[in-house]
C-alpha cells in the first residue's frame, strides 16, 4: 500500500496563475481532505470530501475549489493565485467521515507563489 | 470559537533528556484529541489518540495525558533521540461532524 500520495512534490506559479494539485487517498478510504500549510503554522483546513460533495469547508474563499473522483481520488484548485498562497498543501484520507478515525496525510505539494 | 494552544513554540533539548509538551483546547463537545509528529517536509503522522474517558495512552517513548476537565493535554518524550527533533502538533475534534482543530505545533530540536 502507498500511502495517501499527492503530485506534483513542488511548483513554483506567478500571481494570478491558476494550480491543480492531486491527490490519490490510502487504500480503502473514502474521504479526502486538503489542508494549508503556511510555514511554521499547524495546518489549516480548507475542505471535505466525501462521496464526491464537499461535506465541509474551511474559512478559504472561493479561489479554493476541489472535486472528487468516483476512485476517491481528489484534486485542488486555486485560482488568481496571490503571494500568500505559498504553502505547503497536505491532502490526507479516511475511511467514513467520523473524527476517531484516523486520517493519513501525504507528504504534502510545496507551493511557491511569485 | 474553537482553538488549541500549544506550548512552548520551540525546544531545544540534549540527546537522551526527556521533554513534556503542552496542549490546552477549548473545543467543544469534544471528542477525541490526538497527538501528530511532522518531520520537516512531510505530512503529519498520528502517535496517539485520546478520548474523554482516557487518561493516559503511550506509544513506545511517548506518552499523552488527557484532563478533559481542565481540557490540557500533553505529550511526555522520554530519553529522546535525534530523529525525535520535528514539530508536534495537537488536533482536537469534536462530537457530530464538526471539523477538527489544530495547534501551531511544537518545534522540538534534540541536540547530540
Amino acid at each position: 500500500d502507498a500511502g495517501v500520495t499527492q503530485s506534483p512534490t513542488h511548483l513554483i506559479k506567478t500571481r494570478g496563475q491558476q494550480v491543480t494539485l492531486r491527490c490519490s487517498p490510502k487504500s480503502g478510504h473514502d474521504t479526502v481532505s486538503w489542508y494549508q500549510q503556511a510555514l511554521g503554522q499547524g495546518p489549516q483546513f480548507i475542505f471535505q470530501y466525501y462521496e464526491e460533495e464537499e461535506r465541509q469547508r474551511g474559512n478559504f474563499p472561493d479561489r479554493f475549489s476541489g472535486h472528487q473522483f468516483p476512485n476517491y481520488s481528489s484534486e485542488l484548485n486555486v485560482n488568481a493565485l496571490l503571494l500568500g498562497d505559498s504553502a505547503l498543501y497536505l491532502c490526507a484520507s479516511k475511511g467514513g467521515s467520523g473524527s476517531y478515525n484516523e486520517q493519513f496525510f501525504g507528504p504534502g505539494t510545496r507551493l511557491t507563489v511569485l | 470559537k474553537n482553538q488549541v494552544e500549544q506550548s512552548p513554540q520551540s525546544l531545544i533539548i540534549l540527546e537522551g533528556k526527556n521533554c513534556t509538551l503542552q496542549c490546552n483546547y477549548t473545543v467543544s463537545p469534544f471528542s477525541n484529541l490526538r497527538w501528530y509528529k511532522q518531520d520537516t517536509g512531510r505530512g503529519p503522522v498520528s502517535l496517539t489518540i485520546m478520548t474523554f474517558s482516557e487518561n493516559t495512552k503511550s506509544n513506545g517513548r511517548y506518552t499523552a495525558t488527557l484532563d478533559a476537565d481542565t481540557k490540557q493535554s500533553s505529550l511526555h518524550i522520554t530519553a529522546s533521540q535525534l530523529s525525535d527533533s520535528a514539530s508536534y502538533i495537537c488536533v482536537v475534534s469534536p462530537q457530530g461532524v464538526s471539523k477538527s482543530t489544530f495547534g501551531d505545533g511544537t518545534t522540538l530540536t534534540v541536540k547530540p
